[in-house]
C-alpha cells in the first residue's frame, strides 16, 4: 500500500462548527486529492493539488477549503460544517517525483468518516 | 461533462464462474482508466491502469480491457472466487496528473 494517513478516520460534529482533515503521505507524490463519497453519487472532487502551495477546485468544492504547505500534507477545512457534508472522505496520491507523464495511478488512502449532526 | 457507467450494479455468482464487469464513458478522450476494488468500510485498491493508447492490461486472475473509440472498458475476473466480493469501481483521467470521474461501482457477491 502507498503511504498514505488520513486524519481522524472517524468524527462526529455540529453543524456550523469548523473541521480540518488532514492527509498525509510518505511517497512524495506531486498529485494530491480529496474525494468525497456519498450513496448515489459515487466518489467525487472536491479539491486537489498539483504541487505545494499549488490547489483547484474539483466538481463539490463549495464549503471546503483546502491548503498544502508541504509536500506530504493536504488538508481540507470545513469552513462551518453542515448536515449536508456528512459524507466519507477519501484522500489520493499520484504521480511520481521525477516525471510528469506515464503511467500514474491514483492510491488511495483508508478514509475519514464524517457525521455532521 | 465526463460521465461514467458501470453496469450491472450488483452481480451474484457462484464460486468459480468467470465474469465480466463493465464500464462506459460519454467521451473518449480519456489520458487512462483505472479499476479499483472496495471492501465494505475500506478505501479503495488500484486493481488495473490502463493507458488511453493501450488495449488490455492483465494481473493474475484479472483482465482489463479499453475500447477508447467506443467508449468502453470491461473487467474479466478468472475463476471467481468468495474473496473476490468487493465493489469494483472504473474511473477515468482526462489528462495527467486531473482528477477521476468515477462510475457508482459494480457490487460483486461470489457465493461458495
Amino acid at each position: 500500500d502507498a503511504g498514505i494517513t488520513q486524519s481522524p478516520r472517524h468524527k462526529v460534529t455540529e453543524t456550523g462548527t469548523p473541521v480540518t482533515l488532514r492527509c498525509h503521505q510518505t511517497e512524495n507524490h506531486r498529485y494530491m486529492y480529496w474525494y468525497r463519497q456519498d450513496p448515489g453519487h459515487g466518489l467525487r472532487l472536491i479539491h486537489y493539488s498539483y504541487g505545494v502551495k499549488d490547489t483547484d477546485k474539483g466538481e463539490v468544492s463549495d464549503g471546503y477549503s483546502v491548503s498544502r504547505s508541504k509536500t506530504e500534507d493536504f488538508l481540507l477545512t470545513l469552513e462551518s460544517a453542515t448536515s449536508s457534508q456528512t459524507s466519507v472522505y477519501f484522500c489520493a496520491i499520484s504521480g511520481t517525483p521525477d516525471r510528469v507523464n506515464g503511467l500514474e495511478t491514483q492510491y488511495f488512502g483508508p478514509g475519514t468518516r464524517l457525521l455532521v449532526l | 461533462k465526463q460521465e461514467v457507467t458501470q453496469i450491472p450494479a450488483a452481480l451474484s455468482v457462484p464460486e468459480g464462474e468467470n465474469l465480466v464487469l463493465n464500464c462506459s464513458f460519454t467521451d473518449s478522450a480519456i489520458y487512462n482508466l483505472q479499476w479499483f476494488r472496495q471492501d465494505p468500510g475500506k478505501g479503495l485498491t488500484s486493481l488495473l491502469l490502463i493507458q488511453s493508447s493501450q488495449r488490455e492490461q492483465t494481473s493474475g486472475r484479472l483482465n482489463a480491457s479499453l475500447d477508447k473509440s467506443s467508449g468502453r472498458s470491461t473487467l474479466y475476473i478468472a475463476a471467481s472466487q468468495p474473496g473476490d466480493s468487493a465493489t469494483y469501481l472504473c474511473a477515468v483521467s482526462e489528462t495527467s496528473g486531473s482528477r477521476l470521474t468515477f462510475g457508482e461501482g459494480t457490487q460483486l457477491t461470489v457465493n461458495p
